[in-house]
């Protein structure tokens, strides 16, 4: 049972447009959301949450957005940059199950320059 | 600061041998996650601590499978005896807990098992 769905697998996006990663969830219970980057033979590094109460956070160049009656959130990067381009996993958790994280399976994004 | 660190970052072992993964978590924090990657299931939780105790290890494959976390600074994962299906890439985290706010997982660079 996937709790957590990347539905896509890969993005190809031009430098200095916009990246939408997106992500839907099935257990309400989530309340805290999390987006990591992983490069090739790194761990996952982490990027930028959000809590239940909000509905977007931002960070630089990294805005997710959380639309809880849809059970859907999104990251968005603006602008892309060839750097940017790793695995991206998208990640909930529930204070009731003890802050276990669980993934997605993760969105391959390209940045072409 | 030193983030979290895992040992070794590659083993090859042949199946049936005993292997151990090492953790050394954040100064300061107070979980620990073993998390294993594989192409068919992804980052999966095996186990996790708090404050050296094992909350949950639900994840936990089977018996062959045991972690330990001795001190605040310190996890093994063992695997006795290995099998090849046990070949993936094994990542450590660690948090911090602060009252009334969610914490991030840092997670180490991984340790890549092969099991011939």
């Amino acid at each position: 049972d996937q709790q957590v769905k990347q539905n896509s697998p890969s993005l190809s996006v031009q430098e200095g447009r916009i990246s939408i990663l997106n992500c839907d969830y099935t257990n309400s219970m989530f309340d805290y959301f999390l987006w990591y980057k992983k490069y090739p033979a790194e761990g996952p590094t982490f990027l930028i949450s959000i809590s239940s109460i909000k509905d977007k956070n931002e960070d630089g160049r990294f805005t997710v957005f959380l639309n809880k009656s849809a059970k859907h959130l999104s990251l968005h990067i603006v602008p892309s940059q060839p750097g940017d381009s790793a695995v991206y996993f998208c990640a909930a958790s529930a204070h009731e199950y003890g802050n276990k994280l669980v993934f997605g399976a993760g969105t391959i994004l390209r940045v072409k320059s | 600061d030193a983030g979290v660190i895992q040992s070794p970052r590659h083993e090859v072992t042949e199946m049936g041998q005993e292997v151990t993964l090492r953790c050394k978590p954040i100064s300061g924090h107070d979980y620990l996650f073993w998390y294993r990657q594989t192409m068919m299931r992804g980052l999966e939780l095996l186990i996790y601590f708090n404050n050296n105790v094992p909350i949950d290890d639900s994840g936990m494959p089977e018996d062959r499978f045991s972690a330990k976390m001795p001190n605040a600074s310190f996890s093994t994962l063992k695997i006795q005896p290995s099998e090849p299906r046990d070949s993936a890439v094994y990542f450590c985290a660690s948090s911090r807990t602060v009252p009334l706010s969610n914490q991030p997982q840092h997670f180490g660079d991984g340790t890549r098992l092969s099991i011939l």
